[in-house]
């Protein structure tokens, strides 16, 4: 079975613009997690989606917005874009919003100039 | 509220070694906790997950960790260190409700030298 997928795998953007990122989950797994990952640091959460619906959401300003669609795979967009947003982006899924069975994507590296 | 606590950010070792890294939780619930690795360039790889059964969990690629609830500590080990343990290691914590999400601590580099 495939695992985690995201796209695209580097993505170089300008401050300012708007960027989407994309996660497919592993089949059958009904709730997705997004994270964010400085450089150097551990990964921080973001957002929760469960049956296409928010169940939680990390303390990120408003520029950051998820959706999950009835596929479950989801979208992460980040809104005028800050040099501070610059990060590797996981997703991960579990199947029924178990908290010990989070598998992760390779992630998205984003960078902003 | 949950965090972790992972004490040091670089931990050399030689080939052979033992491997211990540190991982302290805090928790105001009983928690699920985790060792994650990371390899350059790659996601989070689950390597062991303590969910309240035994306190001894071993995971893949011969690590272990002990849930010490007195301690509040859930160190990784590894009786003898091989090359392609090189990684980064994440400790993380979860509340135990179908909703809870990971509080990742912020890693400890593993440096293996021959």
């Amino acid at each position: 079975d495939a695992g985690v997928t995201q796209s695209p795998t580097h993505l170089i953007k300008t401050r300012g613009q708007h960027v989407t990122l994309r996660c497919s989950p592993i089949s059958g797994h009904k709730s997705v997690s997004w994270y964010q990952q400085v450089l150097g640091q551990g990964p921080q959460f973001i957002f929760q989606y469960y049956e296409k619906e928010e169940r939680g959401r990390g303390n990120f300003p408003d520029r950051f917005s998820a959706r999950q669609f009835p596929n479950y795979s989801s979208e992460l967009n980040v809104n005028a874009l800050l040099l501070g947003d610059s990060a590797l982006y996981l997703c991960a899924s579990n199947p029924m919003g178990q908290p010990y069975e989070q598998y992760f994507g390779p992630g998205t590296r984003l960078t902003v100039t | 509220a949950q965090s972790v606590t992972q004490l040091g950010s670089h931990v050399s070792v030689s080939e052979g070694a033992l491997v211990l890294l540190r991982c302290n939780y805090s928790s105001s619930v009983p928690p699920y906790l985790f060792w994650y690795v990371q390899y350059p360039n790659q996601g989070l790889q689950l390597l062991l997950k303590y969910t309240s059964a035994a306190t001894l969990v071993k995971g893949i690629n011969g690590f272990e960790a002990e849930f010490k609830k007195s301690e509040t500590s859930f160190h990784l080990t590894k009786p003898s260190a091989h090359m392609s343990d090189a990684a980064e290691y994440f400790c993380a914590v979860s509340g135990n409700s179908g909703y809870s999400t990971l509080t990742f601590g912020k890693g400890t580099m593993l440096l293996v030298s021959p």
